[in-house]
């Protein structure tokens, strides 16, 4: 059972690139988020979505875009890459919002 | 305030000992509350629910105080291998954001 699946694992970016971030699930979860985790700071909510067709805007969402046109997949897409957003990336599902969240292994993202 | 609130320690712990951290958290509305582990350079993973009525698993402890909006985890013969980051996670309802606390960070010594 592959769970939560984020790809890639490690991404080095240039200031100005875009890129997307891939989160996938196998467990039909209908809530998706994206976090980011910087030291000191915990987790940052980005962007979350309730279901397909659904996405809103969490603590942190300035620069990054989501869509969720399917139950299991939840790409997040930095637009214009800046050094503000090197940062560890975590994605996470669950069943709701108030149940056990599952997270992928992380991207950790470094912007030059 | 913000939303969830945890002490960052680090707590430095002797190895058989008792620690317990609290949570506070701004919503009155909140109604899931959950503790979560996350060792370092990891994801975050449950390590237990809070309920009500309060929930032990083994050496922890969870406990839910409404009236003063809070959480606390308590760990009893704490184990080097307790040496984490706990995270608080509070939300309100299914179709809610799900905010994590900063975290305590755990240090068991020998």
């Amino acid at each position: 059972n592959a769970g939560v699946t984020q790809t890639p694992k490690f991404q080095v970016l240039k200031t100005g690139q875009s890129m997307t971030l891939q989160c996938a699930q196998d467990m039909n979860h209908e809530y998706m988020s994206w976090y980011r985790q910087d030291p000191g700071m915990g987790l940052r909510l980005i962007h979350y979505s309730v279901g397909a067709g659904i996405t809103d805007q969490g603590e942190v969402p300035n620069g990054y875009n989501v869509s969720r046109s399917t139950t299991e997949d939840f790409p997040l897409r930095l637009l214009s890459a800046a050094p503000s957003q090197t940062s560890v990336y975590f994605c996470a599902s669950s069943y709701a919002g108030g149940t056990e969240a599952f997270f992928g292994q992380g991207t950790r993202l470094t912007v030059v | 305030r913000k939303e969830v609130e945890q002490d960052p320690g680090p707590f430095n712990v002797p190895e058989g000992a008792t620690v317990a951290f609290n949570c506070t958290y701004s919503n009155s509305a909140s109604q899931s509350f959950f503790w979560y582990r996350q060792d370092c350079r990891k994801e975050p993973k449950l390590l237990m629910s809070v309920y009500s009525s309060g929930n032990e698993d083994g050496r922890f402890t969870a406990q839910l105080n409404r009236a003063s909006q809070y959480i606390s985890l308590l760990i009893r013969d704490s184990k080097l291998s307790d040496s984490a980051t706990y995270l608080c996670v509070v939300n309100k309802n299914r179709d809610d954001k799900i905010i994590f606390g900063k975290g305590t960070r755990l240090h068991i010594l020998p």
